[in-house]
């Protein structure tokens, strides 16, 4: 019953530094999303992937990348971290159209 | 474009009062809604969804909102709050045509005054 998991659950990086941060969903859905939850700001997308192969950028995508390796696994990753990415994310996933999505326990990242 | 505005950041209500909290979605084509809780150091847990069909929506916890297309809006109640009722809630908007991303308001944290 693991639903949507999501490693680390915690990271400090120095900036600079570059890390991939881990999604996989065990519910055979086809879209995944990445969020970054910062306060008074709600859920920001960052990027999303509608179906395996495809990704599109979500409202904050700028220093960020991410890969759709397979159907269960969406990776984020960060190539040269900065201060202004000290923030929460969340990954999601949920099957298509009228589905609601399920959410992972997020990491919670700073960079000093 | 699609967007969701939640008026209010925190909201305070007493132990057994009515909570009332506010979405207003913008949707080029029709919308499907959701409200999602989020309990301190934990991811989201949906609430409540409107799809299509009866506009007003009951959901978990004794809490349900209703779709008003007039208005844009898909506000969350509940007759009478709980302790337990306090976290933070957020209104997402969604739809079916091609377009799979969902977006977030900015979340109303809900106090429960003893």
């Amino acid at each position: 019953n693991a639903g949507v998991t999501q490693t680390p659950k915690f990271q400090v990086l120095k900036t600079g530094q570059s890390m991939t941060l881990q999604c996989a969903q065990d519910m055979n859905h086809n879209s995944m999303y990445w969020y970054r939850q910062d306060p008074g700001m709600g859920l920001r997308l960052i990027y999303y992937s509608a179906s395996e192969g495809t990704t599109d950028k979500g409202e904050v995508p700028n220093g960020y990348n991410v890969s759709r390796l397979n159907k269960r696994e969406f990776s984020l990753r960060l190539e040269s971290a900065a201060p202004s990415q000290t923030s929460v994310y969340f990954c999601a996933s949920r099957e298509q159209g009228r589905a609601e999505a399920f959410f992972g326990q997020g990491t919670r990242l700073t960079v000093v | 474009a699609q967007s969701v505005t939640q008026l209010g950041s925190h909201v305070s209500v007493s132990e057994g009062a009515l909570v009332l909290l506010r979405c207003n979605y913008s949707s080029s084509v029709p919308p499907y809604l959701f409200w999602y809780v989020q309990y301190p150091n934990q991811g989201l847990q949906l609430l409540l969804k409107y799809t299509t069909g009866a506009t007003l929506v009951k959901g978990i916890n004794g809490f349900e909102a209703e779709f008003k297309k007039s208005e844009t809006s898909f506000h969350l109640t509940k007759p009478s709050a709980h302790m337990s009722d306090a976290a933070e809630y957020f209104c997402a908007v969604t739809s079916n045509f091609g377009n799979e991303k969902l977006t977030f308001g900015t979340g109303t944290r809900l106090t429960i005054i003893p």
